[in-house]
């Protein structure tokens, strides 16, 4: 079936520096969607890909989607401490039965 | 509140019991699911229905059963509980269209002791 594998799986990072989180497929998607889950609490979608090389911004996260659509990452610039939390990249499969996949996630910790 | 409801939101109980938990979404979607998320925090489906009809039914053991009396509303009922089923339960919405992003519940930490 389906994988959806993200790197890091974790990453600690001082405030103010960059963080990247790299989201693969082992099959082709016919979309990608971002989520993140604050501690203790539930998945919230951030944003969805849809496009072979779609390139979209919210503020300072910068998402991408590959331009074989297998794979994606979100880039956030100068982390501040509200970006702490796991980022999860979900996948469509491409001619599936409307079945997401959700990656295996990067919890990111912003140390003050 | 537009939201994706689940009670109860802690569950602990005894192996061998029988539990269930419910979830009602009132944002007009017509596909609901079930995710387990486990200690390392993978998220992995485990049912949707699309308008009461079963659509994805995972590899999960046969003592979860999904039960949708229409589409605003999903039930997972949990027989014989191990120490294995300790794990937070999420419930989701969202439309058919697969562009349509999830709508999660709060969760259910289901503690089995």
């Amino acid at each position: 079936g389906q994988q959806v594998m993200q790197i890091p799986q974790y990453q600690h990072v001082q405030e103010g520096e960059d963080f990247t989180t790299y989201c693969n497929s082992s099959t082709t998607l016919s979309n990608i969607q971002w989520y993140k889950q604050r501690p203790g609490g539930h998945p919230v979608f951030l944003i969805q890909l849809v496009k072979s090389g779609e390139v979209k911004k919210q503020k300072r996260l910068t998402f991408q989607f590959g331009e074989a659509k297998k794979n994606s990452s979100l880039h956030i610039t100068a982390t501040q401490t509200t970006d702490v939390g796991t980022y999860f990249c979900a996948g469509w499969e491409s001619g599936g039965y409307q079945k997401v996949t959700f990656g295996t996630g990067t919890k990111l910790q912003v140390i003050p | 509140d537009t939201a994706v409801s689940q009670t109860p939101k802690y569950l602990v109980t005894q192996m061998g019991n029988d539990k269930s938990i419910k979830c009602e979404q009132n944002l007009g979607h017509d596909t609901m699911y079930w995710y387990k998320q486990d200690s390392k925090k993978f998220l992995k489906i485990m049912f949707s229905y699309n308008n009461k009809e079963l659509i994805i039914n995972e590899t999960v053991p046969n003592r979860f059963s999904p039960k949708s009396p229409d589409k605003a509303h999903l039930n997972l009922h949990i027989n014989s509980l191990e120490l294995g089923d300790s794990a937070v339960y999420f419930c989701a919405s969202s439309f058919r269209d697969r562009e349509s992003p999830l709508h999660f519940g709060n969760g259910t930490r289901l503690t089995v002791t």
